[in-house]
């Protein structure tokens, strides 16, 4: 059975910390893991990672996907109040069109 | 988002009342997913439907759930007999198109079940 595990559930730390988020999947056909942030309801896209793309950046995120441990971390350097949301991660595969996601992680940064 | 269009963006109803929820995704992904997030809880997969492939239903939590989709475009989620559990909010999604940045969820249905 396909699935995505993330870790932790959820973590509470203060404002200018460091945090990494864990996603680690087992499916068959894996085409891309994707890492979207939710805030109030609809979540918004952050990172798509592939077997070419493997690294991604974007202003204080990061990305990394590592094909042979099959898992992907989030990093968010220099935290603010406004990254406090449910981090999901998801994995994309090659039989139609299927995306399976993990639970989230909830992010809470303390000022 | 530009892609997924959903309504009604919010509802509140009374319980044992019947809801429908509508899907309407830009015409041309013949997938198309229901989610719903409840309070506290991750993502929850509802209904999966692929072209002319029969729906995976797997995933709605009791037979007072069910959907449709007409046409291979609009998709109506509809409870019935809705319970206070059913509070969430039901997202609709479909897969990322030509470009991975696309949006790929619906903005969402906040159903609130008094």
């Amino acid at each position: 059975e396909d699935k995505v595990v993330q870790s932790p559930l959820s973590l509470v730390v203060h404002e200018g910390d460091t945090v990494t988020l864990n996603c680690s999947y087992e499916v068959t056909n894996f085409r891309s893991l994707l890492w979207y942030k939710q805030e109030k309801k609809a979540p918004t896209f952050l990172f798509m990672l592939t077997s070419s793309g493997i690294e991604k950046k974007s202003g204080r995120l990061s990305s990394i996907l590592d094909k042979k441990e099959l898992s992907s971390i989030l990093n968010i350097t220099a935290t603010q109040t406004g990254d406090s949301a449910i981090y999901l991660c998801a994995v994309e595969t090659n039989r139609d069109d299927k995306i399976i996601f993990g639970k989230g992680t909830r992010l809470h940064i303390l000022p | 988002g530009a892609g997924v269009s959903q309504s009604p963006s919010n509802k509140v109803t009374e319980k044992g009342k019947d809801v429908e929820l509508r899907c309407d995704p830009i015409s041309g992904h013949t997938a198309l997913y229901w989610y719903r997030q409840s309070l506290g809880q991750g993502l929850e997969f509802l209904i999966y439907f692929q072209g002319n492939s029969a729906p995976d239903k797997s995933g709605l939590p009791s037979d007072r759930f069910s959907a449709e989709r007409t046409g291979g475009s609009v998709s109506t989620l509809t409870i019935q007999r809705t319970q206070q559990e059913d509070s969430a909010v039901y997202l609709c999604a479909i897969p990322r198109g030509a470009g991975y940045n696309e949006q790929f969820f619906g903005p969402g249905t906040r159903l609130t079940v008094l």
